[in-house]
């Protein structure tokens, strides 16, 4: 039933290590997106992706990369994790690119000690 | 620059009692704006896509609006079970992705 779903929904790591966040969504959208949210709640925009390729790609330090196996998912990768990188990542899909609303997935929380 | 500005940071309201939440933005080219709910621990919620000045949706107790410069979320009657974070978002024309307010974070006292 699910409709965007992310895991780990919780993921406590030390700094340096490197980690991955897997998303999949399950209905039927064309582009993907990776959010972070940050202490103060503030929803920023990483990357976009349409048709496994990349659309949208923020000031985002070359640590994170995002893969796109296929349209129905959208992994994020982090090399040498940071304290600063400690927050809630957020993956989206829609229909669409433009004008359509996108479906959130409920989130992972990374914490690095 | 697109930006998106939301008023009240937080709202605190009794039970029936009703009022309007505030979303201004600037964007070049407005492909839509957008309303979610978000409660802790979860993803933002999809209610409301409006696309032209004048327009407005409704769902239950919501109402939103749209001008060329700023849209409200009227909540009429609200009950505790709408108590959350309610966040405003536009898409420009250049790039795809929605640009967020800090939200409004609303409760709501029986």
């Amino acid at each position: 039933d699910t409709a965007v779903s992310q895991t780990p929904k919780y993921l406590v790591t030390q700094m340096g290590n490197d980690k991955s966040i897997k998303c999949e969504q399950n209905l039927g959208h064309d582009t993907m997106y990776w959010y972070k949210q940050d202490s103060k709640k503030f929803l920023k925009i990483m990357f976009s992706y349409n048709n496994k390729e990349l659309i949208i790609n923020e000031t985002v330090p070359n640590r994170f990369s995002p893969k796109s196996p296929d349209k129905a998912h959208l992994n994020l990768h982090i090399n040498s994790l940071e304290l600063g990188d400690s927050a809630v990542y957020f993956c989206a899909s829609s229909l669409g690119q433009k004008g359509q609303p996108q479906h959130f997935g409920d989130g992972t929380r990374l914490s690095i000690l | 620059e697109d930006q998106v500005t939301q008023s009240p940071e937080a709202l605190r309201l009794q039970e029936g009692e009703s009022s309007s939440l505030n979303c201004s933005y600037t964007v070049s080219g407005l492909r839509g704006l957008f309303w979610y709910r978000q409660d802790p621990g979860k993803g933002p919620e999809f209610l409301f896509t409006l696309y032209s000045a004048g327009e407005e949706k409704e769902k239950e107790r919501l109402k939103a609006t749209l001008t060329k410069k700023e849209s409200f979320l009227h909540i009429t009657a609200p009950k505790p079970e709408d108590s959350a974070t309610y966040l405003c978002a536009v898409q420009g024309g250049s790039q795809g992705n929605l640009i967020f307010g800090k939200g409004t974070k609303l409760s709501v006292k029986p």
